[in-house]
């Protein structure tokens, strides 16, 4: 069964600064869909950014980008000129990519990310 | 425009009563779900409807029953309400083929 592990609980920045957060899986299939979600206080489930194994490109959205290290299975989000706003909870997900039964999605127990001004 | 919406946003309620919770999308996805989010923030499947029929059930207690009317709305009805059913419900929908799933603002059911 695939399984994702995120082993940072919590993590802070400062404003402006640059933050990694980490996250690793395990799966024996070579197709794959990951994903990071982002939940503020305000609990709504906020899709950050998602990636294709298949892409050998990393996926970035504005001043988020990813790390995908297929081989090593492992799938880091940077936060560049970190602000107020991205203090949330961050979830690394995974999915597999065909429907029916395993279009569920997989989520790591989730990293805390504090920012300070 | 709300993508995903959920009623209610809170539910507080006795043991042993019985509760629905409602899930509507306007994103004409073909695709529903229910996530559980215990006290530890732990986020897991539930069940997922595709066209109406369900596609999964994961090892959820019977009293937990979840209904779909149509392919924008997905209900969730617990009977038997229990302490240990205290958590944050989500609601999501996807489109089939595609993978990214959306949520609903979460539901957040306390049990006395």
């Amino acid at each position: 069964a695939q399984t994702v592990t995120q082993s940072q609980p919590e993590m802070s920045v400062q404003e402006a600064e640059t933050v990694t957060l980490s996250c690793t899986y395990d799966t024996s299939e070579s197709d794959y869909y990951l994903f990071w979600y982002k939940q503020p206080p305000s609990r709504q489930m906020i899709l950050v950014i998602r990636q294709e194994a298949y892409k050998q490109q990393n996926a970035t959205e504005n001043r988020f980008s990813v790390n995908f290290q297929k081989a090593a299975k492992s799938f880091s989000l940077k936060i560049s000129d970190s602000q107020l706003g991205d203090a949330a909870m961050y979830f690394c997900a995974y999915r597999r990519p065909y429907g029916g039964a395993t279009n569920k999605l997989i989520f790591g127990t989730g990293t805390l990310l504090a920012v300070q001004p | 425009d709300t993508a995903v919406s959920q009623t209610p946003k809170y539910l507080v309620t006795q043991m042993g009563n019985d509760k629905s919770i409602k899930c509507e999308q306007n994103l004409g996805h073909d695709t529903m779900y229910w996530y559980k989010q215990d006290s530890k923030k732990f986020l897991k499947i539930m069940f997922s409807y595709n066209n109406k029929e369900l596609i999964i059930n994961e090892t959820v207690p019977n009293r937990f029953s979840p209904k779909s009317p149509d392919k924008a709305h997905l209900n969730l009805h617990i009977n038997s309400l229990e302490l240990g059913d205290s958590a944050v419900y989500f609601c999501a929908s996807s489109q089939f083929i595609t993978d990214t799933q959306y949520f609903g603002p979460g539901t957040r059911l306390t049990v006395l």
